[in-house]
């Protein structure tokens, strides 16, 4: 089936470092997400993104928090400053449609901040 | 909170038994997508049930849905090993966002 693909798979860095973290959404796909797992913890929404544009985003996507898609390539996420808080994995996920469209999602990317 | 309390479960059946998961949201939706999850991956939808649907099948697993007391459940009828995973529901408000809250997740393990 269509595959999501996220680099890298695991981050290390320390705090207050810039990290962006890499998508290749489904290549028809029009709508795309980011969602945070801490370990444990349900996923949890922050932002998704739709014609070049943030359409929505939830509380934890913070002011240090930017996404952008230039020119079709990678749909990035991007944290600067990171902080202690944003060890997470973070899933990608894309969708041809946005209400009530199947979204596939990709594995993950583990951030680890120290 | 969007859900209750109840759906953080941790289930162990044997192979061959039947499981039912549950899971309450608090707010509209107008579809519940059920995501299983295999360790170190990414969810993978498994059942999409609409609002106008009361029941949903797809191979050995069903979905039900009651929106007058806002619960839906997921059944796997004969389990087998590989359906070993956490399985999450998530819910769809229906804005043109596409926005998924999911709930905490049942994890679910197999034994032979």
């Amino acid at each position: 089936g269509p595959k999501v693909l996220q680099i890298p798979s695991h981050q290390i860095i320390d705090m207050g470092q810039m990290v962006t973290l890499n998508c290749d959404p489904v290549s028809n796909h029009l709508y795309f997400y980011w969602y945070k797992q801490i370990l444990g913890q349900q996923m949890e929404f922050l932002v998704n993104f739709y014609n070049g544009k943030v359409m929505e985003k939830s509380k934890l996507f913070k002011d240090q928090f930017s996404v952008e898609r230039p020119d079709g390539s990678y749909f990035t996420l991007k944290i600067q400053p990171t902080a202690l808080e944003d060890s997470a994995v973070y899933f990608c996920a894309s969708s041809l449609a946005g209400a009530l469209a199947e979204q596939f999602f990709g594995p993950g990317t583990r951030l680890t901040v120290l | 909170s969007q859900w209750g309390e109840e759906n953080l479960q941790a289930l162990s059946i044997q192979e061959g038994e039947d499981v039912t998961m549950n899971c309450s949201y608090k707010t509209y939706t107008t579809v519940v997508h059920w995501y299983r999850q295999d360790s170190g991956r990414g969810p993978a939808l498994i059942i999409l049930i609409r609002s106008n649907e009361r029941e949903k099948r797809s191979g050995r697993l069903r979905a039900t849905l009651d929106t007058s007391s806002q619960s839906s459940s997921l059944s796997i009828t004969a389990a087998q090993c590989e359906d070993t995973a956490v399985y999450f529901c998530a819910t769809d408000e229906g804005g043109l966002s596409g926005k998924l809250t999911f709930g905490e997740g049942t994890q679910v393990t197999v034994i032979s």
